[in-house]
């Protein structure tokens, strides 16, 4: 079994300041690891994924994300956030072959300027 | 145009009602999914399919059916709608391998009255 648990469901930042998203997994098995973005009434749009080898991962629009092993992480950050950034972030996990993919509850950024 | 299609965007009905919702994707992905959406309890499965001759229930597929017409079609089909299948509903489709990611439609936000 997978799961993921993402921590605050709703997270305030100044423009500017770092922004941090957490995400811990549980997988029986090596994982892989995704964060997608939801701007409104759009869909999920990939951001970053981890599959194997280098534990940080660069996605698009300045994010990042570093998987932990040791401490069932995978938590996505920027440096500066913009306002553009104000979304809702979804973490999600699959354990490969033909399992499928389980999302976390989502985070709601909001960037105050 | 769109990778996954769906339609309608925006659907109001009633009680008792039956509805579907159509997908279409271009991407030449095998795996599709449905997904509902509602608010602090993220994106929950509640059917996907493999491959055309391939159908397997979700987490939360009581009250829905799924019909898988053709690689690139998956319709969902509400045989009577409640008001609690108020939501929106989201189609994705995946490339053959879990490693990566689904790629989404922008939503159907569905009403029951």
């Amino acid at each position: 079994a997978q799961s993921v648990t993402q921590l605050g469901s709703h997270v305030s930042v100044s423009e500017g300041a770092l922004v941090l998203l957490r995400c811990n997994y549980s997988s029986s098995v090596p994982p892989y690891l995704f964060w997608y973005v939801q701007y409104p009434n759009q869909g999920l749009q990939l951001l970053l994924k981890y599959t194997t080898g280098a534990t940080l991962v660069k996605g698009i629009n300045g994010f990042e994300a570093e998987f932990k092993k040791s401490e069932t992480s995978f938590h996505l950050t920027k440096p500066s956030a913009h306002m553009s950034d104000a979304a809702e972030y979804f973490c999600a996990v699959s354990a490969g072959g033909y399992q499928k993919v389980t999302f976390g509850i989502g985070t709601k950024l909001q960037v105050i300027p | 145009d769109a990778d996954v299609t769906q339609t309608p965007r925006n659907r109001i009905t009633k009680t008792g009602k039956r509805i579907m919702l159509e997908c279409s994707q271009t991407k030449g992905h095998d795996r599709m999914y449905w997904y509902r959406q509602d608010p602090g309890l993220g994106l929950r499965l509640i059917y996907y399919s493999f491959d055309v001759k391939d159908i397997n229930k979700g987490e939360i597929s009581d009250g829905y059916s799924v019909s898988r017409q053709a690689q690139a079609k998956f319709s969902l089909s509400l045989e009577s709608a409640i008001p609690n299948q108020t939501a929106l509903y989201f189609c994705a489709t995946q490339d053959g391998l879990s490693n990566q990611p689904q790629h989404f439609g922008d939503g159907t936000r569905l009403s029951i009255l």
